[in-house]
């Protein structure tokens, strides 16, 4: 079975622009959640999808949004990108089939840099 | 809120030595906990879970038992080897069927031969 995909796996960006992460899960898991990892705050939950839904969300401004297809995969955007931003972002995906913890599979991440 | 916390630094040792990194947890409720691993260039893989109280996580040598009375979830390997070079995340979820995982700051094992 195919791990979580994502693409692409290196980005570099300028200040101000905006970006578009792709996350495609395990065939048959129906939530996707993205991570952000930083050497300062490590990793931070940005937001969970579930059957096209966001489910959960962190702490994270409105620049950065999320959505899910119906076939599962996700995206997740960062609009206005801050010097800050730079980061490697995760995304994971699970069953979530209702009422017990799934394991969560993390694929390899996108690393974003912005100039 | 709920928040992890793990000892601070990288952790050098040689191959075969007792490996011991700590992580405690601040949490309402029943949370589960985890122990991932990231290696160099990779996303994470879960290593061990437990998810009640006096639970034994064990996988590839490694263990951890949760410990509701002292709130922590220290990970163990009895002899390590330099493939288990790696950086350690303590995390939580806040109860059985979250996914919203809280992570610890993670610490850097080198394992020397």
């Amino acid at each position: 079975k195919a791990g979580v995909t994502q693409t692409p796996r290196y980005l570099i960006k300028t200040r101000g622009q905006q970006v578009t992460l792709s996350c495609s899960p395990i065939s048959g898991h129906r939530s996707v959640s993205w991570y952000q990892q930083t050497p300062g705050q490590g990793l931070q939950f940005l937001f969970e999808y579930f059957s096209e839904t966001q489910r959960n969300k962190g702490n994270f401004p409105g620049r950065f949004s999320g959505r899910q297809f119906s076939n599962s995969r996700s995206e997740m955007n960062v609009s206005t990108l801050e010097l800050g931003d730079s980061a490697l972002y995760l995304c994971a995906s699970s069953l979530s089939s209702g009422g017990f913890t799934d394991t969560q599979y993390f694929g390899p991440g996108t690393r974003l840099t912005v100039l | 809120g709920n928040s992890v916390t793990q000892m601070e630094g990288p952790v050098t040792l040689s191959e075969e030595a007792f490996l011991t990194i700590n992580c405690t947890y601040t949490a309402t409720g029943y949370p589960s906990l985890f122990w991932y691993v990231q290696y160099p260039g990779e996303g994470l893989q879960l290593l061990l879970k437990a998810t009640k109280a006096d639970d034994k996580g064990s996988n590839k040598g490694f263990e951890a038992t949760y410990r509701k009375e002292t709130t922590s979830f220290h990970l163990e390997k009895g002899s390590v080897q330099v493939s288990d070079s790696a950086v350690y995340f303590c995390a939580l979820t806040r109860y059985y069927g979250n996914n919203r995982l809280a992570f610890g700051k993670g610490n850097q094992v080198v394992v020397i031969p």
